[in-house]
């Protein structure tokens, strides 16, 4: 069956980085993007990026321009987000998610997620 | 910048009907998604395309969308319900990835 099998919860202080990765399995792992969503306390979820794992092309929201990247490790099947210059307002639940893919194309939305990892920036 | 709105709170007892609504200028043109997360637990995709159930999701569980409005209803509410939904949707300017603020959804 599909999984997605995400890092644990860290704590970081700010201005530092934070690294979370996303093992996949129970699917060709290059058939399908992979997201990343994270959701603050009190707030939606939000849309931060993509990665195309079979060629590793990303895809970031305007927001995280620059701040941001994902990368892929095709020999075990694992996704990277790497979120640096944290502040406070990035405390949050991080998600990676695949999105559905078939054999004639990815269809825009998300058919399973990670158990989520917390991301704590404290001083 | 393109907004779903959902309410933040629906509360039904046990059997009765629980619709969650999403509100969105875009969903006459785009398709609305739904999700299931469980305290602690990875979300579930409930429905896609609008009305579409996921595999696996029980018969109770199913989605609508009219003009603005995206409706997910659950017929006979299960206590094992309980749970925060949201809806997800593109932005129809600029295919932006947007979802719903989210539902709590009582059972008791």
């Amino acid at each position: 069956q599909v999984q997605l099998v995400q890092s644990g919860a860290e704590v970081k202080k700010p201005g530092a980085s934070v690294k979370v990765s996303c093992r996949a399995s129970g699917y060709p792992f290059k058939n399908s993007y992979i997201h990343w969503i994270r959701q603050a306390p009190g707030q939606g979820l939000e849309w931060m990026g993509m990665i195309n794992p079979d060629n590793g092309n990303t895809d970031y929201e305007q927001k995280f321009q620059g701040r941001v990247s994902m990368t892929r490790d095709t020999s075990t099947t694992t996704v990277f987000m790497e979120l640096s210059g944290l502040r406070s307002e990035d405390t949050a639940i991080f998600y990676c998610a695949r999105e559905f893919c078939d054999s004639s194309s990815c269809h825009g939305f998300f058919d399973y997620w990670g158990q989520g990892a917390l991301v704590t920036v404290s001083s | 910048s393109y907004e779903l709105t959902q309410p933040p709170s629906v509360s039904v007892s046990p059997g009765q009907t629980a619709r969650i609504t999403c509100s969105g200028d875009g969903l006459p043109k785009k398709y609305a998604y739904w999700y299931q997360r469980k305290s602690g637990q990875a979300p579930v995709l409930v429905i896609s395309e609008d009305s579409k159930r996921h595999s696996g999701i029980p018969e109770r569980f199913s989605g609508s969308s009219s003009g603005t409005v995206a409706t997910l209803t659950i017929n006979g509410a299960q206590v094992e319900d309980e749970a925060d939904y949201f809806c997800y949707s593109r932005d129809t300017r600029d295919n932006r990835r947007i979802f719903g603020g989210g539902t709590k959804l009582t059972v008791l």
